[in-house]
């Protein structure tokens, strides 16, 4: 088992640019969901997918939308990057809502 | 969900065991205690929660108050791979309960 993986780890924006973040589970996880950490902060919940079919914001969801593409797949998109996005991104899936959650490695994306 | 207070930073020698404590005084009766932990720049691992009794699994163990309002993880014989920002985490069920990370507790062990 894989558990949760993101691609791509790295990635480097300019303003205004467009990128997807990809997340996929292979645990057969009912929820998914996308966190942000700044530096020297906690996790702040951008968006969650109770399950597949469903999607709901969470603390941060402006600038972003998501997309349940299956079961195992939930994708982050920035439509116009902006350097108050530069942080790190982690994916985050759990076997149903109010479970331990299972978190990938994380993708960090700088936008100049 | 309820707020939690935890120490900024925290010291334990190598082979001692780690006693982590977390104030809760405002959780409610149907919301659990969530512990993880964040390893340099890793994601957040799960280690272990409870609701009122005391828990243990291969990582940890954790101790709830009898009133619940604060309760302590235990890493019996921390390692330098224990090094790390430990949360406590509380949160109800239900598809609107969410994990709220504050900023936690750093773990150094040292040799």
């Amino acid at each position: 088992n894989a558990g949760v993986t993101q691609t791509p780890k790295f990635q480097v924006l300019k303003t205004g640019q467009s990128m997807t973040l990809q997340c996929a589970q292979d645990m057969n996880h009912n929820s998914m969901y996308w966190y942000r950490q700044d530096p020297g902060m906690g996790l702040r919940l951008i968006y969650y997918s109770a399950s597949e079919g469903t999607t709901d914001k969470g603390e941060v969801p402006n600038g972003y939308n998501v997309s349940r593409l299956n079961k195992r797949e939930f994708s982050l998109r920035l439509e116009s990057a902006a350097p108050s996005q530069t942080s790190v991104y982690f994916c985050a899936s759990s076997p149903a809502p109010s479970y331990e959650q299972y978190f990938g490695p994380g993708t960090r994306l700088t936008v100049t | 969900d309820a707020k939690t207070t935890q120490p900024p930073s925290m010291d334990c020698a190598e082979g001692r065991a780690a006693n982590l404590p977390c104030n809760h005084s405002t959780i409610s009766g149907n919301e659990y205690v969530y512990w993880y932990r964040q390893i340099h720049s890793q994601g957040p691992q799960y280690i272990i929660h409870g609701l009122k009794n005391n828990e243990t699994n291969e990582m940890a163990s954790l101790i709830i108050t009898e009133d619940r309002k604060s309760s302590t993880l235990i890493l019996p014989h921390a390692t330098l791979r224990d090094t790390a920002v430990y949360y406590c985490i509380v949160r109800g069920t239900g598809t609107a309960s969410k994990l709220t990370f504050g900023t936690g507790t750093r773990l150094q062990v040292t040799l």
